[in-house]
């Protein structure tokens, strides 16, 4: 299973564009990079997925290198309410996967 | 839209007592999964299980036992609740990739905070 390492924290101000990035040096070639965020006292919700290059939704994007070895979450013009504990969870695509995630970045805002 | 729900939020237990989180899920995921989550440590992987009756451990599977008897239904089992146990408990479930689901794809509950005195 491919190990994550993210920073501990990292602040920002509203209106700024927040990167978060994760190191997983040993990732497979069947594992996806998924992120995920978490406000205090509820359970982490997804936000994006990727394999390869860039994915990008209404919440994020989410960039991957070619050699995979990193990705980085990219969050546009953050507000107050994206203050949360993000989590950098790299899984194998096959059914029986323990899914294993690192300590989580937490991202403060302020105003 | 997916609702896992964990049957407790609060639970205050004595050391030595058996406790029962008991978790279920409403959209068939085959995966269920149940994490700790501590200050500075992140969420930790406890057991897990991919298949009724089926059951693989994570990362910290000491003192905890897990059961799952029914698809939607995945218990964790602490048999001697001890002090160090107290923490928030999560329940998670995915769908497997072949069923059209997304891999890593978790839905959480809500949490159970355990207290152990």
């Amino acid at each position: 299973l491919a190990k994550t390492t993210q920073p501990i924290s990292m602040d920002s101000y509203e209106g700024q564009e927040v990167n978060i990035t994760c190191s997983h040096n040993n990732i497979a070639t069947n594992d996806y990079i998924t992120w995920y965020q978490q406000f205090p006292s509820q359970g982490p919700r997804f936000i994006i997925q990727g394999y390869k290059t860039k994915v990008t939704n209404e919440v994020a994007s989410l960039f991957i290198p070619a050699d995979r070895k990193s990705s980085t979450l990219s969050l546009p013009r953050v507000s107050l309410s994206d203050t949360a504990v993000y989590y950098c969870l790299v899984a194998r695509r096959q059914a029986g996967t323990a899914l294993i995630f690192g300590k989580g970045t937490t991202l403060s805002v302020s105003s | 839209d997916v609702k896992v729900t964990q049957s407790s939020r609060y639970l205050v237990k004595r050391t030595g007592e058996k406790v029962f989180l008991e978790c279920v899920q409403d959209m068939d995921h085959e995966n269920m999964f149940w994490y700790r989550q501590d200050p500075g440590l992140g969420l930790r992987l406890i057991y897990f299980s991919y298949d009724v009756k089926m059951k693989e451990k994570g990362d910290i599977p000491e003192g905890y036992s897990v059961s799952r008897e029914k698809k939607e239904r995945f218990s964790l089992i602490l048999e001697s609740a001890s002090t160090n146990q107290t923490s928030m408990y999560l329940c998670a479930s995915s769908p497997n990739p072949t069923s059209g689901g997304n891999t890593g794809e978790l839905f959480f509950g809500e949490g159970s905070r355990l207290t152990v005195l």
